[in-house]
C-alpha cells in the first residue's frame, strides 16, 4: 500500500464549478499537510498548508484535514481556466515529506 | 516569503557531457535542500537530500557517481549530471525547507534537461 494515494485524474470541470481534490494516507505519523499547484514545466508552488484537523480557507481555496479518517481535501470554488494545473498533496512527518501522484485538473471556459 | 532560484531553466547538451544545475535560496538559509526528478505526467521522485557541509544522502536506485551533489554553502546546492545520456533527459527540481515554516518545502522553477 502506498503511503499516500491520490487519483491522477484527469479531472475536467466547467468554469465556475466547485472542485474537490483528495488524498488518503496510511501513516498516522504525518503531522503537516500541504497542497501544491504545478503548472506544466514549472516547479510546484505552495497553495496551502495546515497541521490540524479541520478546515483552512484562503480565498477560493479551502483545505480540509480529517486525521481520524486519514483523509485530506482541497476545494476550489468558482474555478477558473487559470486553475488548470496539476495539484499535489504533500504530507510531512518528522523530516520526511511524501507527495501524492498529483491530480491533473482542466477547467474549461 | 521564501524564494528558491534554480538555474538554468532549460539546457540541451550532447551525450557524454556533464551538466550542472544550481539551486539557491534567495532570502533564507537552507541547511537542507532536496533534488527531485519528474517524468512527464508523473509525480516528483526524490533523488537525494543535500546537506550543507556534508555528503548528500541518495535514495535507493540513484547513482551517486552519476548525479553529483554539492552543498557548499547555506544558500547554494548544485546537481551535476555527469556523462549525460539521453535517458537522463528529464525535469529536475530542487526544493528547500522554509525556515519560517519549518515543514513546508519551497520549490525552484525546475530545470529541463535534454540530452541529444
Amino acid at each position: 500500500q502506498k503511503e499516500v494515494e491520490q487519483d491522477p485524474g484527469p479531472l475536467s470541470v466547467p468554469e465556475g464549478a466547485i472542485v474537490s481534490l483528495n488524498c488518503t494516507y496510511s501513516n498516522s505519523a504525518f503531522q503537516y499537510f500541504m497542497w501544491y499547484r504545478q503548472y506544466s514545466r514549472k516547479g510546484p508552488e505552495l497553495l496551502m498548508y495546515t497541521y490540524s484537523s479541520g478546515n483552512k480557507e484562503d480565498g477560493r481555496f479551502t483545505a480540509q484535514v480529517d486525521k481520524s479518517s486519514k483523509y485530506i481535501s482541497l476545494f476550489i470554488r468558482d474555478s477558473q481556466p487559470s486553475d488548470s494545473a496539476t495539484y499535489l498533496c504533500a504530507l510531512t512527518g518528522g523530516f520526511k515529506t511524501i507527495f501524492g501522484a498529483g491530480t491533473r485538473l482542466f477547467v474549461k471556459a | 516569503g521564501a524564494v528558491v532560484s534554480q538555474h538554468p531553466s532549460w539546457v540541451i547538451c550532447k551525450s557524454g557531457t556533464s551538466v550542472k544545475i544550481e539551486c539557491r535560496s534567495l532570502d533564507f538559509q537552507a541547511t537542507t535542500m532536496f533534488w527531485y526528478r519528474q517524468f512527464p505526467k508523473q509525480s516528483l521522485m526524490l533523488m537525494a537530500t543535500s546537506n550543507e557541509g556534508s555528503k548528500a544522502t541518495y535514495e535507493q536506485g540513484v547513482e551517486k557517481d552519476k548525479f553529483l551533489i554539492n552543498h557548499a554553502s547555506l544558500t547554494l546546492s548544485t546537481l551535476t549530471v555527469t556523462s549525460a545520456h539521453p535517458e537522463d533527459s528529464s525535469f529536475y527540481i530542487c526544493s528547500a525547507r522554509d525556515t519560517e515554516r519549518a515543514n513546508v518545502l519551497t520549490f525552484g522553477a525546475g530545470s529541463r534537461l535534454t540530452v541529444l
